[in-house]
């Protein structure tokens, strides 16, 4: 099984900002966070990744917990093309949980 | 990005015949994976294709049923044997270059396949 845990589904209004939780309470010291998107009909593609400190990109911001057992994905602004299936992944494990379906309402 | 090509795109395929699908990758990298993702449903990893070595296969995925080559470090097969209805998913394969490795690649990023569409009739 993932080592990671995330809400099944998530709604949001467009150009509101959105905050995808993910619990990683197993994660080791070294392990990367990782966070994928899947658009519909679409193989995943990369989102964002970070280790300790809050991280931005042109895509998104992560944001992860002192203790490092949760990180959130920020988008600022949703917009309809961000509406996605949402996985956050660990690194030295490579295994996809669930994910999280994000709705964007126009 | 690293460019990742599979074929076939799609099949359709008659219960207890085998399948082999191919990836190419346009440059050079270690680490790539299978995964299958059934309708609706997330992606489950398959197994890790080792370059010179056998794949190493995930709990419930056995080298029987789904045989890996990796001959290089741009091209892996996997074959799903045997068929049934229950295999009908799409399979994709996945590389994670690490830093020096993929054309234009961001490391430790991990780029997908378009994916091999699959049906067991």
């Amino acid at each position: 099984d993932a080592k990671t845990t995330q809400p099944n589904s998530m709604e949001s209004n467009e150009e509101e900002p959105v905050h995808l939780p993910c619990n990683h309470s197993t994660i080791s010291g070294t392990d990367y966070i990782h966070w994928y998107r899947q658009l519909p009909s679409q193989g995943p593609e990369y989102v964002i990744h970070g280790l300790t400190s809050n991280v931005n990109n042109r895509m998104a911001s992560l944001a992860i917990a002192e203790d490092r057992k949760s990180s959130t994905l920020i988008l600022h602004r949703a917009t309809l093309r961000d509406a996605a299936v949402y996985y956050c992944i660990l690194f030295n494990d490579m295994r996809f949980g669930a994910g999280t379906r994000l709705t964007v309402k126009p | 990005s690293a460019v990742i090509s599979q074929k076939p795109s799609r099949d359709i395929c008659q219960r207890g015949t085998s399948l082999t699908i191919q990836c190419q990758v346009d440059s050079q990298v270690t680490m790539m994976f299978w995964y299958r993702q059934q309708p609706g449903q997330s992606l489950t990893l398959i197994a890790t294709a080792n370059q010179g070595s056998e794949a190493t296969y995930e709990s419930g995925f056995v080298i029987d049923k789904f045989p890996i080559s990796r001959p290089n470090l741009t091209f892996s097969t996997l074959t799903v044997s045997n068929m049934s209805p229950e295999d009908s998913s799409i399979y994709l394969c996945s590389v994670l270059p690490f830093r020096g490795e993929g054309r234009g690649a961001r490391a430790y990023e991990q780029y997908f396949g378009p994916g091999t569409r699959l049906t067991v009739t």
